[in-house]
């Protein structure tokens, strides 16, 4: 069964902690995403990646940034975690051609205190 | 960015029901995509429909597209109270490029 895993389901951090969340998937995708979901907002995506050590800003990049020095692996740093970055993290994989879906990973529920 | 919108927010229908939403979009798109996501957990993808298609259909479920109207339509068919859960459309605008989704319909099936 291809999979995309993300380290944790659920995260408790300090506000200016530096916080690494990682995905890893199996299928040999060449495409990578990190999404944010918040309540009346939505899923927005933060960063995205189509190869190794290629990496494209989304629609809401402040005070992250990525990672991605093997193809399986995607991680999503918080440089100086903050309470207004409490949210649910959702990574995704996908093929590179179109008409493919994407494949998420079971999201990390990370607070922020 | 161009963005997918749903409606209605939030459905509730009886089992056996049939359920609709809806979704419109912005701008010109290569496909459309409608995801399910369980309280809490991931999204799966439930069928994709090309820009050149009209209708598609998997198991009990039918999508529709209308690009000179830019919107879409799910229909989920003898509703059961497992399909409870949130739905998404998302919007890919090139190939292989980055989905934009839409803020979801909750759908309630009730027993």
């Amino acid at each position: 069964d291809v999979k995309v895993t993300q380290s944790s389901r659920y995260l408790v951090k300090r506000t200016g902690e530096k916080v690494f969340l990682e995905c890893v998937q199996d299928m040999d995708h060449e495409n990578m995403f990190w999404y944010r979901q918040d309540p009346g907002l939505g899923l927005r995506l933060i960063y995205f990646s189509y190869d190794v050590k290629m990496k494209e800003k989304g629609d809401i990049p402040e005070g992250y940034s990525v990672s991605r020095e093997k193809k399986e692996r995607f991680s999503l740093i918080l440089e100086s975690a903050s309470t207004n970055q409490t949210s649910m993290y959702l990574c995704a994989s996908s093929r590179p051609t179109g008409n493919y879906g994407y494949t998420f990973g079971s999201g990390t529920r990370l607070t922020v205190v | 960015s161009q963005q997918g919108e749903e409606d209605p927010q939030a459905l509730s229908i009886q089992e056996g029901e049939n359920a609709t939403m809806n979704c419109s979009y912005k701008t010109s798109i290569n496909n459309l995509q409608w995801y399910r996501q369980n309280s809490g957990r991931g999204l799966v993808h439930l069928i994709l429909i090309r820009s050149n298609e009209r209708e598609k259909h998997s198991g009990r479920l039918r999508v529709t597209l209308d690009t000179s109207k830019k919107s879409s339509s799910l229909l989920i068919t003898a509703s059961r109270a497992a399909d409870t859960a949130s739905y998404f459309c998302a919007t890919d605008a090139r190939m292989g490029g980055k989905l934009i989704f839409g803020q979801g319909t909750e759908l309630s099936v009730k027993p």
